[in-house]
């Protein structure tokens, strides 16, 4: 079975600090996608990144940054000098790359609140 | 860029009646998705439709029914309402074309509220 977990509820850091959101994945599936979405408080779902199982490169997006560890099961989300503006619920997702319209199974999410 | 469109935003209704939620996807979108998200929770997976035909099911009850119309776009429909039922319910859409291939676009999601 699928499952995603994100062992950290809550983060709070003081803007400015690096933060780092930990996701780990099991999956029995060789082939696979791994996402990130970002939850504001306005409740909308918001895509960040979707990586592919047998794409391993890390990726820097201005202050986001994602290293995915196939090794470790691991799929970890950096945010670099927070603001206040990345408080915010944050959820690692994983979903199945061979079936056409394959369901997302998300992590409970980890809540992140950046102090100004 | 044209978002995915969910309609109403916002519902709030009483036990024991129905409603229906719909969800207009991004343009040469094909596939949706509907997902619950209660209070305090992650987003579970309802139900899918692709090309118009039911792809995939998850935990929903059988009060809830769904289906995708001929312009793609899709209706939630919910009967006999439960105060469980109060959640926030979001439809996605993907595409199997182009280089972000079955990456799913939320919409802004419908608050139900059942009173």
């Amino acid at each position: 079975a699928q499952k995603v977990t994100q062992a950290q509820t809550e983060i709070s850091v003081v803007e400015k600090e690096d933060v780092t959101l930990d996701c780990v994945y099991e999956t029995r599936d060789t082939t696979y996608y791994l996402f990130w979405y970002k939850q504001p408080p306005s409740g909308e779902l918001v895509f960040l990144i979707r990586r592919n199982s047998f794409d391993e490169q890390n990726e820097i997006s201005g202050r986001y940054s994602w290293n995915f560890q196939k090794s470790t099961s691991s799929f970890n989300f950096t945010i670099t000098a927070s603001q206040v503006v990345d408080s915010a619920v944050y959820f690692c997702a994983l979903s199945e790359v061979y079936s056409s319209a394959s369901k997302i199974i998300f992590g409970s999410g980890t809540r992140l609140s950046i102090r100004p | 860029a044209a978002g995915v469109i969910q309609s109403p935003r916002h519902l709030i209704k009483e036990k024991r009646e129905t409603a229906t939620l719909k969800c207009y996807p991004i343009p040469r979108h094909d596939t949706v998705y509907w997902y619950q998200q209660g209070p305090g929770q992650d987003p579970q997976f309802l139900i899918s439709f692709y090309e118009k035909m039911q792809s995939d099911k998850g935990s929903i009850p059988d009060r809830f029914s769904a289906q995708q119309f001929s312009d793609y776009h899709s209706e939630l429909n919910m009967s006999s309402l439960e105060l469980g039922d109060s959640a926030l319910y979001f439809c996605a859409s993907s595409s199997p074309q182009g280089a972000r291939t079955d990456t799913q676009y939320f919409g802004p999601g419908t608050r139900l509220t059942v009173l």
